[in-house]
């Protein structure tokens, strides 16, 4: 059984609009939350982290962590071009992250 | 400052052969963890280490080896290459460990043929 699912992708979401992406966990006890951004051929960014339930806003980007549900998100606005990648949701759990298998966002003009 | 850098970038080599693979990981910065990705597998973990210590490992045969030295540089040793090792192999550093932000080298490319 995985321990971090994603949503399976692709998502296409017009320029401007919000991507939502979302990620449920199965360890009750995980702490750390992190999205990760990569581009094709390139390696991962970590563009967001979170450790308290609620949100985390940095720009364009909020992250939502409901501990009691073991789920966290990930929502772009004004989404851009540039937006157009791979992200990965990344759970610590022990010594190590635990990553899904990513959700691949195309943001079209 | 200074991101995490990995040496070499892009290698190939041979079933049967040894590989070394290097990280630096960013000034400060004391947990060193490896991982592979593949397509099929996604990411995943192979070991982490604090102060030279290895304080978990992922579920990869004895094969894939790893240290860490007293400037927190790391190497990880793959013997005995097959095919299915082909992969891009990533380090990440942290402060602390994976519970605080992990930040990626670049990688680096294995082919093996």
């Amino acid at each position: 059984q995985k321990e971090v699912e994603q949503n399976s992708g692709p998502l296409s979401v017009p320029e401007g609009a919000i991507a939502s992406l979302n990620c449920t966990y199965s360890d009750r006890g995980s702490q750390s939350f992190f999205w990760y951004r990569q581009y094709s051929g390139k390696s991962p960014e970590l563009i967001m982290f979170i450790y308290s339930n609620g949100d985390k806003e940095d720009g364009r980007f909020t992250a939502q962590l409901n501990k009691a549900s073991q789920y966290v998100s990930l929502l772009i606005r004004d989404s851009q071009p540039s937006d157009s990648a791979t992200y990965l949701c990344a759970v610590k759990d022990d010594y190590k992250l635990s990553f899904g298998a990513g959700t691949t966002v195309t943001v079209r003009a | 400052k200074a991101g995490v850098t990995q040496t070499p970038r892009y290698l190939i080599k041979t079933r049967g052969q040894q590989v070394t693979l290097s990280c630096s990981p960013i000034s400060g910065h004391r947990s060193v963890s490896w991982y592979q990705q593949t397509p099929g597998q996604g990411l995943q973990f192979l070991f982490e280490y604090f102060s030279e210590t290895q304080r978990n490992k992922g579920n990869f045969p004895g094969r894939f080896s790893g240290r860490q030295f007293s400037n927190s540089r790391s190497e990880m040793n793959v013997s005995t290459l097959e095919l299915g090792d082909s992969a891009l192999y990533l380090c990440a550093s942290s402060s602390q460990g994976p519970g605080y932000e992990q930040y990626f080298g670049p990688g680096t490319r294995l082919t093996v043929t």
